[in-house]
Formats: C-alpha cells, sequence, structure tokens
C-alpha cells in the first residue's frame, strides 16, 4: 500500500492547455517534493515544500501543499511538449525524515 | 558536472549471478540512499547511510543484498545470485542534513542502473 496517492494515473493533453496533479495521503508530511522523470533516467528534483498552505511557482508550474500537509497539487499553464514526464510526488514523516515514500506517478503526455 | 553519478547505467545478467553497482554522491552530501524502481511505479527506499554508517534497511532489502559505503564517499550495492524478480531500475540519491540549503527530504537521485536478470 502506497502512502501517496496520485491522480490521474495518465494524462494527455493539447500544447497550451493547462494541467493539474494531485497528490493525496492520509499521512501528515514535514515535507513534500515533486519530480520529474523521464524514461530511462533518473527523477529530477523541481521542488520542496515544508509549510502547510506554502504556494511554490517554478516558471509555469505552481505547487501548493494542503494546509493540513496531507495533500498537494501540481499545476501548469500552458503546457508544453517539453513538460512531457513521469511527475512523481514523495514526502518524508517526522519519524523518518530521511525516507522518501513516493506515489505512483502521473504520466504527462503534451501533443504538439 | 557536480550531480550523483552511478555505473553501470544498463546490466545484463544471468540468473544466479552477482551484479554490483556503484553510486558517486554529490561531493558535499553526507547521506547516500538506495532505492529500486518497477516499471509503473515509483521509486521503494531500500536503505540509507549517513556518512559511512548503514542506518536503516528496509525489508525489502534480503540477505542477498549489501551496501556498503566504506569512506562515506561512493557506495556500492551488491545483489547476490540474482533472481528474475530482481529486475529494476536501481536508483541513488544524496543529501545534505544539517547544512542550511539540505534537508528535510530534498534528495538528488542520479541516472539509475537497469538491472535485468534473464
Amino acid at each position: 500500500t502506497q502512502l501517496l496517492e496520485q491522480s490521474p494515473q495518465f494524462l494527455s493533453i493539447q500544447e497550451g492547455e493547462n494541467l493539474t496533479v494531485y497528490c493525496n495521503s492520509s499521512s501528515v508530511f514535514s515535507s513534500l517534493q515533486w519530480y520529474r522523470q523521464e524514461p530511462g533516467e533518473g527523477p529530477v528534483l523541481l521542488v520542496t515544500v515544508v509549510t502547510g498552505g506554502e504556494v511554490k511557482k517554478l516558471k509555469r508550474l505552481t505547487f501548493q501543499f494542503g494546509d493540513a500537509r496531507k495533500d498537494s497539487s501540481l499545476h501548469i499553464t500552458a503546457a508544453q511538449p517539453g513538460d512531457t514526464g513521469l511527475y512523481l510526488c514523495a514526502g518524508t514523516i517526522l519519524s523518518n525524515d530521511y525516507k522518501l515514500s513516493f506515489g505512483a506517478g502521473t504520466t504527462v503526455t503534451v501533443r504538439a | 558536472d557536480t550531480g550523483v553519478s552511478q555505473n553501470p547505467r544498463h546490466k545484463i545478467t544471468k540468473r544466479g549471478q552477482n551484479v554490483t553497482f556503484r553510486c558517486d554522491p554529490i561531493s558535499e552530501h553526507n547521506r547516500l540512499y538506495w532505492y529500486r524502481q518497477t516499471l509503473g511505479q515509483g521509486p521503494e527506499f531500500l536503505t540509507y547511510f549517513q556518512n559511512e554508517a548503514q542506518l536503516e534497511k528496509s525489508r525489502l532489502l534480503s540477505d542477498r543484498f549489501s551496501a556498503e559505503r566504506p569512506k562515506g564517499s561512493f557506495s556500492t550495492l551488491e545483489i547476490q545470485r540474482t533472481e528474475q524478480g530482481d529486475s529494476a531500475m536501481y536508483l541513488c540519491a544524496s543529501s545534505l542534513e544539517g547544512g542550511q540549503t539540505g534537508g528535510r527530504g530534498k534528495q538528488f537521485f542520479g541516472p539509475g542502473t537497469r538491472l535485468t536478470v534473464l
């Protein structure tokens, strides 16, 4: 059983559209990370959020950490083909702050 | 390039053979982690080191698996008597704990070693 549930599992959109990926849990996290992974490569860290209600922006990407620190979302505005990839959320809990627990990922495909 | 590096990138072996993977973390990072990722899943934690000390091993890490970080720098992961179920991507990550910019989950991953057991 995975600690973090991601939805949707797959997302295919046209270039220029917006998308949102969700990451939910019944557990409280001390930190939450979003990674993007290309086929055959390791995950690349996009952002870390640690405070409930925190919002971070990275160009066209907006990340939000839920007030209760149990959920997070990733919103991409005006998606481009270069945004295609597997998006993974991962969190740490206070008692195990060294261990990242990952969701299963959301595969995003942006069509030109 | 000063990121995490892993070697080899790909390994194909026959069932029953031993394999060893190497990970070189970001030089100033004191923590090093090993994860395993199978198709369609997120990475799963295997073990981690704080400097040269191995502080936790997951239940996923059977007796056939051993990891070392002898001088607190690079690490090796050895799998003895490989089985087909060991086929996966093995990922290494590192982080700086206690520093101003590190900690609290900010782990940086290498490109991984893809293991195929025939």
